[in-house]
């Protein structure tokens, strides 16, 4: 079965630290991974997908994610942050190719001037 | 990019009543979701649908239906409202693995 991760459901960093989310992930299959991010009263905006190609990933809006199978990791990092990240950040694993997406907690990112 | 488009944003009603949220799409996608999302928690799935006349309830037990008649439209219906139904409701649609959403529907019954 799959399940996701996220540790920390609450991160603060200042303007122009580096940003680090962290998901971990359970599957019986290779996985698919992906981030979203929510903004307040809005849906949920792709940031990035890992669906088996290279493991370093990068996304919109300067957000990167490496996938590590020794680690079962898809940690999503961004070098330095600006006040305009903060949101809440969902990690997500596809469920063995049925096409649905078990979600993790998330994690709400509060960016500090 | 998918286009998807959810009807009301916001709707308070009284308990008892019949509710109908909309979920329309024009990307054509096959694939389509309902999920319910409580503050501070995880999205799960109530309902996905891979196609007209296909329907499937979710992970979570949900006394909402659905129906697929036509590709774009996904509509989600509550017979019978009740407070712990508040919750807010997000569609998506796929073609393949990645799925798009649409903004919500913040659901409140009082």
């Amino acid at each position: 079965a799959q399940s996701v991760t996220q540790l920390g459901s609450h991160v603060s960093v200042s303007e122009g630290a580096l940003v680090l989310l962290r998901c971990n992930y359970s599957s019986s299959v290779p996985p698919y991974l992906f981030w979203y991010v929510q903004y307040p009263n809005q849906g949920l905006q792709l940031l990035l997908k890992y669906t088996s190609a290279a493991t370093l990933v990068k996304g919109i809006n300067g957000f990167e994610a490496e996938f590590k199978k020794s680690e079962t990791s898809f940690h999503l990092t961004k070098p330095s942050a600006h006040m305009r990240d903060a949101a809440e950040y969902f990690c997500a694993v596809e469920s063995g190719r049925t096409y649905k997406y078990i979600f993790g907690t998330g994690t709400r990112l509060k960016v500090l001037a | 990019e998918a286009d998807i488009y959810q009807t009301p944003r916001y709707l308070v009603i009284g308990t008892g009543k019949k509710i109908t949220l909309e979920c329309s799409q024009t990307m054509g996608h096959d694939k389509m979701y309902w999920y319910q999302q409580d503050p501070g928690m995880e999205l799960h799935l109530i309902h996905y649908s891979y196609g007209v006349n296909s329907t499937e309830k979710g992970d979570l037990s949900s006394e909402s239906t659905v129906s697929r008649i036509r590709t774009e439209h996904f509509p989600l219906t509550l017979e019978s409202a009740r407070p712990s139904h508040t919750s807010q409701y997000l569609c998506a649609s796929s073609e393949s693995y990645e799925q798009y959403f649409g903004p919500g529907t913040r659901l409140t019954v009082t």
